[in-house]
């Protein structure tokens, strides 16, 4: 088990330009979560699969952000037309739930993306 | 909606000494998990503890315990025997429990630093 693991770890960017970030979580973790994280603040939800269906996204993702998880495994986060606004720390999550033990669920983070948007 | 406040944005506790980080939260659940979680500078973020809220009793883990009082919707986390690792900013973070969705709402943070 190597935990969460995100790439790239640091991007900087032009406005306008698209940007894809990928998070490959804990081995047979059936969910998996995106936040993001501004200077100062706590992780904010973007968006989550359980395997790979995307059953939640936040009003946080524009039209621009788009996430996928073919096959239950890996996931891309795509930013389209960055924006300045968008420069924060790109967080990717995984749990467990096996639905035996419902109310038994950690989320394991993985150690981020930095967008910097010029 | 749930909200989580934290309202030290910084503190400070000299080595060995024990310190107590304040969080309180909102909600209309009756239901529902509450962790807190640790970000060392330029290091991803991690599990220190976690509590169920249909738990009286609090959750530790060695150094670390927590004061959960659900009438009042509070949540402390207390530190003892602090050391110099513990340096980190900690989030406070509320999950509802529900058949679907389980996304975390955090704090704004409390950075702590340990001194010698």
């Amino acid at each position: 088990d190597t935990g969460v693991s995100q790439n790239p770890r640091h991007k900087i960017t032009k406005r306008g330009q698209n940007v894809t970030f990928r998070c490959d979580p804990i081995s047979e973790h059936n969910r998996l979560y995106w936040y993001r994280q501004t200077l100062g603040q706590g992780p904010e939800f973007l968006t989550y699969f359980q395997n790979e269906a995307q059953l939640e996204k936040s009003r946080l993702l524009s039209d621009r952000f788009s996430a996928e998880r073919p096959k239950g495994s890996f996931s891309t986060l795509e930013i389209q037309r960055t924006e300045q606004g968008d420069s924060a720390m790109y967080l990717c999550a995984s749990s467990l739930q096996d639905g035996l033990t419902p109310y038994q669920e950690t989320q394991y983070f993985g150690p981020g993306t930095r967008l910097l948007v010029l | 909606a749930q909200t989580v406040t934290q309202s030290q944005p910084e503190m400070s506790v000299q080595e060995a000494e024990t310190v107590t980080l304040s969080c309180t939260y909102d909600t209309s659940e009756n239901n529902y998990y509450l962790f807190w979680y640790k970000q060392p500078p330029s290091r991803q973020m991690i599990l220190v503890i976690r509590q169920e809220a249909y738990k009286q009793q609090n959750a530790t883990e060695n150094r670390f315990s927590v004061n959960f009082q659900k009438a009042a919707k509070s949540f402390s986390l207390k530190i003892s025997d602090s050391q110099l690792g513990d340096t980190a900013m900690y989030f406070c973070a509320f999950m509802k429990i529900t058949g679907t969705a389980s996304k975390l709402t955090f704090g704004t943070g409390t950075r702590l630093q340990v001194t010698l």
